[in-house]
């Protein structure tokens, strides 16, 4: 799997939004771009993901660079309750064979009131 | 439909102990999971399983094994446990791999001391 790159810490003023970067330079084309967030000590919560189109959904949107090489994810307008730690992860897209799925230590978000 | 379930939620053992974490998914899932995760590390993954019967190693598999008996369960186990072993651990699953996205437990707070 491709290695992503975040910032450790980001802050965001409640109503804002939230613009969280990841860097993934040897993604793969066949490569996904995964956001997971967990909340205090929850477990990892499925955000969004994305081959090459940005995608929009109920949370976030997610925006990816045209040569693919870097992603954002955007929460439109930031509550208390987003403050979480934010997972970016690349994965392959094709179902035969196993690829493992790794967790770096990701970015932590503070939404300030 | 409960999808990632583990148990217990918090256990302390004394350093020789031994004990097993169950996971159950009814979702019907083909791969499972297991992580721990310890104060800035982020999820480093332990073990994992394909398929009923199947298991394989992760990034830190030494002092733990696993079985996958039934498709809908996976069980982790620590034979003799330490203090190193002290660390909150997940399970999630997934459909397969390749787009789909985990599905995480609410996890499980082991002490050893």
């Amino acid at each position: 799997d491709a290695k992503t790159t975040q910032p450790t810490s980001m802050d965001c003023a409640e109503g804002r939004a939230a613009n969280l970067p990841c860097n993934h330079s040897t993604i793969s084309g066949n490569e996904y771009v995964y956001w997971y967030r967990q909340i205090h000590s929850q477990g990892p919560q499925y955000i969004i993901h994305g081959l090459k189109n940005n995608e929009t959904n109920e949370m976030a949107s997610l925006i990816i660079t045209e040569d693919r090489k870097s992603s954002t994810l955007i929460l439109p307008h930031a509550t208390l309750r987003d403050t979480a730690v934010y997972y970016c992860i690349v994965r392959g897209g094709t179902s035969g064979g196993y690829q493992k799925v790794t967790f770096g230590t990701g970015t932590k978000l503070q939404v300030i009131p | 439909n409960a999808g990632v379930t583990q148990t217990p939620k918090f256990r302390v053992l004394k350093t020789g102990q031994s004990m097993t974490l169950l996971c159950a998914q009814d979702m019907n899932h083909e791969y499972m999971y297991w992580y721990r995760q310890d104060p800035g590390m982020g999820l480093r993954l332990i073990h994992y399983s394909v398929g009923e019967g199947t298991t394989a190693k992760g990034e830190v598999p030494d002092g733990y094994n696993v079985s996958r008996l039934k498709k809908q369960n996976f069980l982790l186990g620590l034979e003799s446990a330490a203090p190193s072993q002290t660390s909150v651990y997940f399970c999630a699953s997934s459909y397969r791999t390749g787009n789909e996205k985990l599905f995480f437990g609410s996890g499980t707070q082991l002490s050893v001391l």
